[in-house]
């Protein structure tokens, strides 16, 4: 596609519940992230993949909270036993290459965790 | 810790009124940016400064670069109703892997 894409676009989940974020970058682009973005709080770094290299987790809060990136395009955040606390809109975004400042951002899945 | 102080948090002006929003931090950054969000959509990138001293401007917008690479202003000549919407700022380090540290925003409201 021209764009990020993200889905689901919405998902609301219960307390304890474990669920699937998925992004799609732009196609060819070399360094997918993952933010989370709560009210007030502004862009919160998660994950950040670059090309065949090991991921940089660091900005995982905890480790119920994980990624993968498959063939080195669609990416996966998996949150297992969600908390009333994870609830925000979680972000996608892919750079072309490394060294590149422009980042592509999706739209974002607001997730609700009741 | 937030490295990147952004200021104002909330904005709302009147049309045709002129408005600067701050970002600021200790930190040297390699480069900054000022993206734009509307509800529902991620950020979009608006301007990458990259020099110290440097000034962009983008129509009605000029950014600046600090001298010393640790602050950055936007300013807007004559706000439009289509210029509401939340402005980030995002600076990257010196050095290591390329990791932003995203401001909280300020959030523009423009009244026609």
């Amino acid at each position: 596609g021209a764009g990020v894409s993200q889905s689901p676009s919405n998902k609301v989940t219960e307390k304890g519940k474990d669920v699937e974020l998925r992004c799609d970058p732009i196609s060819g682009h070399t360094a997918l992230y993952w933010y989370r973005q709560s009210l007030g709080q502004g862009l919160e770094f998660l994950i950040y993949f670059q090309g065949n290299s090991a991921p940089d987790k660091s900005g995982l809060p905890s480790d119920r909270f994980s990624a993968e990136r498959t063939g080195g395009s669609v990416s996966t955040l998996t949150i297992q036993r969600t908390q009333q606390e994870d609830s925000a809109v979680y972000l996608c975004a892919s750079r072309r290459l490394a060294g590149e400042d422009t980042q592509y951002f999706g739209p974002g899945t607001r997730l609700t965790v009741l | 810790t937030q490295l990147l102080e952004q200021s104002p948090q909330f904005l709302s002006i009147q049309e045709g009124e002129n408005l600067t929003v701050y970002c600021n931090s200790s930190s040297v950054f390699s480069s900054l940016q000022w993206y734009r969000q509307e509800p529902g959509e991620g950020p979009v990138l608006l301007v990458t400064v990259v020099t110290g001293g440097e000034v962009k401007k983008l129509k009605r917008l000029t950014f600046q670069f600090g001298d010393a690479r640790k602050d950055s202003s936007l300013h807007i000549t004559a706000a439009q109703p289509g210029d509401t919407g939340l402005y980030l700022c995002a600076g990257v380090p010196v050095g290591g892997s390329y990791i932003p540290t995203f401001g909280r925003g300020t959030s523009l409201i423009v009244h026609p």
